[in-house]
């Protein structure tokens, strides 16, 4: 159990396109989803936090007119990437919290197998 | 705020040797949770552990060990007699405590350490 799919897994787009990628949760559902990204050789990096029906809480420094993030449904969240440059070339990675087990809902974080983009 | 310190960018290390991962934090928050996630070439992280911090006993599965001392803030992580599928990014991270039901308790990374393990 506990399953996050991330599409696509690896998307070459160029610059000035956008780019959506999707965070499903396949046998849980997610109250709460989170964006990372990283770049090469570095950590990962929260992008934003989004909770299901509300808006997203961005990171300081994170554009949100740049990154559009909705979590419309408890087991999809959805990244956009607008008008890409090369810059936002990374790997972006997910992850899912089942808030709906226990008291607090589910400490654990479980994470997507990541999205590779490329902008050229 | 939070923040997990590796020092320890790369560690390489030859086949049946034990290593041990280095991993400090800082939180202002007395109940907390603590990670570590192998990250594989793929870029897929793989949960290996999390601790809470009113548990300060040491855990042992299998090959892979992990010391926490909240005396000095470290929660290191040990891997007895390494394989070279061992080699991979170690990312040691934290968590503050859920406070209600939708709040994102937001994981906080520290730099990652790259081991390599050299048949």
């Amino acid at each position: 159990g506990a399953v996050v799919s991330q599409h696509p897994s690896w998307v070459i787009c160029k610059s000035g396109t956008s780019v959506k990628i999707e965070c499903r949760s396949l046998d849980f559902q997610a109250t709460t989803m989170f964006w990372y990204r990283q770049f090469p050789k570095q950590s990962l990096m929260l992008m934003a936090t989004s909770n299901e029906g509300s808006k997203a809480t961005y990171e300081q420094g994170v554009e949100k007119d740049k990154f559009l993030i909705n979590h419309a449904s408890l087991t999809l969240s959805t990244l956009t990437v607008t008008s890409a440059h090369p810059e936002d070339s990374s790997f972006y990675i997910c992850s899912a919290r089942d808030g709906t087990s226990g008291f607090f809902g589910s400490y654990e974080q479980y994470f997507g197998p990541g999205t590779r983009l490329t902008v050229t | 705020a939070q923040k997990v310190t590796q020092a320890q960018t790369e560690i390489s290390v030859v086949e049946k040797e034990d290593v041990t991962l280095d991993c400090v934090y800082e939180t202002r928050d007395t109940t907390y949770y603590l990670f570590w996630y192998k990250q594989p070439p793929s870029g897929e992280l793989v949960f290996l552990i999390r601790r809470n911090s009113f548990d300060e006993q040491n855990e042992i599965s299998g090959r892979y060990s992990w010391n926490f001392q909240k005396s000095t803030s470290s929660f290191n992580f040990t891997i007895t007699a390494s394989q070279v599928v061992d080699s991979a990014v170690y990312f040691c991270a934290l968590s503050e405590a859920l406070r209600n039901n939708n709040a994102g308790n937001m994981l906080t990374f520290g730099g990652g350490t790259r081991l390599m393990v050299k048949p």
